[in-house]
């Protein structure tokens, strides 16, 4: 029982490279969230989506893009990394939002750019 | 915009001390979630909370959620050093309610 898998876990970029993190949950959740976590700044949540081909941008979007095309997977994209991009990125999966169910979290992606 | 506090920040005890963080949202939850994300690890769940003024206990944990639902609390009775960690509330934001949002985290240490 994989449950939530982020790929890779860790990343050095270099400023202005496009990358993207993979999430995959096993666990047929219909909800799925991307969150940034930096030193003092708690878990911010960029993009999320509620089901198959539908995404919605979070509290800071700004710099990413996400696709949803299979259930399962859940994309996060940068498009030109900037150094203020560098952070913890947590995928993270449930039945619904906060419908008498819990958040799975990934292991964590750990991502620099320099 | 909608957000969900925490304080405090940072808490140092003494083991066998008790410790509490608090949780305040921007408006009315249909309910609040605790996560514990050990260092260097990611968050776990650890309760929901529905009702309002409703308290839940897990062994040394007490949560609380307040009659308004715009506010929680977890008290740990005695701390152990297996307690090290930042625990976070959280709750759905947002106008459809689907945004898990999640405060900016308390981080207990406890000295041995």
């Amino acid at each position: 029982n994989a449950g939530v898998t982020q790929t890779p876990k860790f990343r050095v970029l270099k400023t202005g490279q496009s990358m993207t993190l993979l999430c995959a949950q096993d666990m047929n959740h219909e909800y799925m969230y991307w969150y940034r976590q930096d030193p003092g700044m708690g878990l911010r949540l960029i993009h999320y989506s509620v089901g198959e081909g539908t995404t919605a941008k979070g509290e800071v979007p700004d710099g990413y893009n996400v696709s949803r095309l299979k259930k399962q997977n859940f994309l996060l994209g940068l498009e030109s990394a900037a150094p203020s991009q560098t952070s913890v990125y947590f995928c993270a999966s449930s039945y619904r939002a906060g419908r008498n169910t819990e958040a799975f979290f990934g292991q964590g992606t750990r991502l620099t750019v320099v | 915009g909608q957000q969900v506090m925490q304080i405090p920040q940072y808490q140092h005890v003494q083991e066998g001390e008790d410790f509490t963080t608090y949780c305040n949202s921007s408006t009315t939850l249909s309910n609040i979630q605790w996560y514990k994300q050990r260092p260097g690890g990611h968050p776990v769940f650890l309760i929901q909370l529905v009702k309002s003024g409703e308290v839940k206990k897990q062994k040394r944990l007490t949560f609380q959620f307040g009659e308004a639902k715009k506010n929680s609390s977890l008290h740990i009775t005695a701390t152990q050093t297996t307690d090290v960690g930042t625990y976070f509330c959280a709750g759905p934001l947002g106008n459809a309610g689907n945004m898990l949002t999640f405060g900016g985290g308390t981080r207990l240490m406890v000295k041995p």
